[in-house]
């Protein structure tokens, strides 16, 4: 079967750095995403890693080893605008994204 | 990116009533999709919603409970129909940007059923 594979809930520390791990299998790979959700509203688009190696986009970054079916979004600089949901997402051999049950971010003053 | 209105964004409705929840994309795009997703969890896939075709749904899901409409490549709609307090979640529709590298979503359609 497909599985993704995040932790349920973390806890880090305003200005501090966290990695939230994402190990998967699935049939199939067509690249792996992650999206933030704060609660009550709709996922919004962080990541896109289809290819081994590491993307940095401003505070956020993701990284990707397809060899291990395993990804980490590393947040640094934390704000307590970062406290949401953490979803891992991965699109398989038919384009459909598979899910994971998200990882919730708790950051403390 | 592109930009997906979805609406209403909240309701109330009564049980054994219909909702019909739209989603209005401001580009084409080729596959739309439905999810719900149950406070705490992540988000199960309903169907896809096929442009011209009958949309295809996942296990557990049924055409008569959830009625999809496409009729063009800017437009979808979802029924839930014949309503329980079971059916209370939040429902969101998706869609693929040109490149395949982003899906994104509309805000969202909280649904309460009393």
């Amino acid at each position: 079967g497909q599985n993704i594979d995040q932790p349920t809930e973390m806890t880090a520390t305003e200005g501090a750095i966290v990695q939230i791990n994402c190990t998967y299998q699935t049939s199939g790979f067509n690249g792996l995403f992650w999206y933030q959700q704060h609660a009550g509203e709709a996922p919004t688009f962080l990541s896109y890693n289809v290819l081994d190696g590491l993307e940095e986009k401003g505070r956020f970054s993701s990284f990707l080893s397809r060899s291990k079916g395993y990804s980490y979004l590393l947040l640094k600089e934390l704000q307590m605008k970062d406290s949401a949901s953490y979803l891992c997402a991965v699109s398989d051999s038919n384009y459909q994204l598979i899910w994971g049950a998200g990882t919730k971010l708790i950051i403390k003053p | 990116s592109a930009v997906i209105s979805q609406k209403p964004s909240r309701d109330i409705c009564q049980r054994g009533t219909s909702l019909t929840i739209q989603c209005q994309v401001d580009s084409q795009v080729t596959m739309m999709f439905w999810y719900r997703q149950q406070p705490g969890q992540s988000l199960t896939l309903i169907a896809t919603a096929n442009q011209g075709s009958e949309a295809t749904y996942e296990s557990g899901f049924v055409i008569d409970k959830f009625p999809i409409s496409r009729p063009n490549l800017t437009f979808s709609t979802l029924t839930v129909s014949n309503m329980s307090p079971e059916d209370s979640s939040i429902y969101l529709c998706s869609a693929w940007d040109r490149e395949g590298t982003e899906a994104f979503f509309g805000q969202g359609t909280r649904l309460t059923v009393v």
